[in-house]
């Protein structure tokens, strides 16, 4: 089955300690980005890859750091969490990311708590 | 960028057509509509895409005037299962390419 998958599910943290969201997709897609999703906020994109080791800054990526390193896997990195991290995390991809007519597979979400 | 507008939330009941329209009066030459949903704590899901026109399919159908300034989803018969969140994106690959969603309306499905 064509999916999207993230891991955990659900996180309850302490702030300071590192914590890693991963992100994998099995359709072989260049393009792979991450969301948090806040309550009035909307989703908001934190990072984007456009295809193996080239990612690049979304509108909030500070306190965040990605990687990939391989096309299928796409991990979000909080080194050191903070409370005002608390949010819903979703990851995506797209066959390529050059087309706005691609059609973006979303994960089934992180929720994730900073303490 | 085209920036969208939509309202923020809706009503309906049960057995409705409900229509959902969304402005975008900067949209580009190039850009299309494209329309996500999303359940309460899930991803959003692509629903519908367009470029003029019309186009439906066994979700829904997107109507779009000639001169693409806004776009209307209609949703025909809702039921309960389609209260969710609607967000109507435009062109929303940037020279960045970064995709943005609005704010999205929040439809409600009453009994």
């Amino acid at each position: 089955e064509a999916q999207v998958t993230q891991n955990p599910r659900y996180l309850i943290t302490v702030t300071g300690k590192k914590l890693t969201v991963t992100c994998s997709q099995n359709m072989n897609h260049e393009y792979m980005s991450w969301y948090r999703q806040d309550p009035g906020l909307g989703l908001r994109q934190i990072y984007y890859s456009m295809n193996v080791e080239v990612t690049d800054k979304g509108d909030v990526p500070e306190g965040y750091k990605v990687s990939r390193k391989e096309k299928r896997n796409f991990p979000l990195i909080l080194e050191s969490p903070s409370p005002n991290q608390t949010s819903l995390y979703f990851c995506a991809s797209s066959l390529w990311g050059l087309d706005a007519t691609n059609e973006q597979f979303f994960g089934p979400g992180t929720r994730l708590t900073v303490l | 960028l085209a920036k969208t507008t939509q309202p923020i939330s809706m009503d309906s009941y049960e057995g409705q057509e409900v229509n959902i329209t969304c402005s975008h009066n900067n949209i580009a030459t190039n850009d299309y509509i494209t329309w996500y949903q999303q359940f309460p704590s899930q991803g959003p899901r692509f629903i519908i895409q367009g470029y003029k026109t019309k186009v439906t399919n066994e979700v829904a159908s997107l109507f779009i005037p000639a001169d693409r300034k806004s776009s209307t989803l209609s949703l025909p018969r809702v039921s309960l299962s389609d209260t969710a969140v609607y967000y109507c994106l435009v062109g929303a690959m940037d020279s960045s390419y970064k995709l943005i969603f609005g704010s999205g309306t929040r439809l409600l499905v009453r009994p």
